[in-house]
């Protein structure tokens, strides 16, 4: 299994700010993802990172406001910029085994937007 | 393009009663199937990982089965506790490279 340590746990900010939030692996892997969780919904994907390239994004969602980077296979940074009230969510790192295609999720990040 | 549906979407059982939480899905061709249990406000655990080829995956109180012609999961959890309360969601790969899709979750609470 994969150990993901993710920074920060929680925190709150001011509106038309930006947050960088870290995800560290515990191993190599190849597959990487941000996810983002409003209240009381499902996870919704943001983009599939990328080694060395430029991540790929989901409908709706575009690197100016959510640009990442993954400068090696254990470390990935999801930015949110130019924040406002409707960023509030969790924002979730996942990585996926090579083994067997097992999904595994960091601790989260609770952003509150005020 | 995949759906993934969870029922019920909540569920209220008393301390040490069997219970079963369903999820149905779309697209009969996937990769995997993967149970996550989630606590509020944290990430995800993962639970069980059912392969394409299975049939079920057993851990302790926790059977998950995998009907793949009929789109369906069953996660069964035995002898519930209170500390079995948590959202308990599923997720579809239908390709290895792909990307997941989940479920909506289904929210117990186990009264002691």
């Amino acid at each position: 299994s994969a150990v993901i340590s993710q920074k920060p746990s929680r925190d709150i900010c001011q509106r038309g700010t930006s947050l960088t939030i870290q995800c560290q692996v515990d191993s190599q892997v190849t597959m990487m993802f941000w996810y983002r969780q409003q209240p009381g919904q499902s996870l919704t994907l943001i983009a599939t990172a990328n080694q060395g390239s430029e991540a790929t994004y989901e409908s709706g969602f575009v690197i100016d406001k959510f640009p990442i980077s993954r400068p090696n296979l254990t470390f990935s940074t999801l930015t949110v910029s130019n924040m406002s009230p409707e960023d509030s969510s969790i924002y979730l790192c996942s990585v996926r085994s090579t083994e067997n295609t097992e999904a595994f999720f960091g601790q989260g990040t609770r952003l509150t937007v005020v | 393009k995949q759906e993934v549906t969870q029922i019920p979407a909540a569920l209220s059982v008393p301390e040490g009663e069997n219970l079963v939480l369903n999820c149905s899905f779309t697209d009969s061709a996937i990769y995997n199937l993967q149970w996550f249990r989630q606590d509020p406000g944290k990430g995800l655990t993962s639970l069980l990982l059912i392969q394409s080829s299975q049939r079920e995956q057993t851990s302790g109180r926790l059977n998950a089965s995998l009907d793949k012609s009929s789109g369906r999961s069953t996660l069964y959890i035995a002898a519930s506790q209170p500390g079995d309360s948590a959202t308990y969601l599923c997720a579809v790969l239908n390709t290895n490279a792909g990307k997941s899709t989940f479920g909506d979750g289904t929210t117990l609470t186990v009264k002691p």
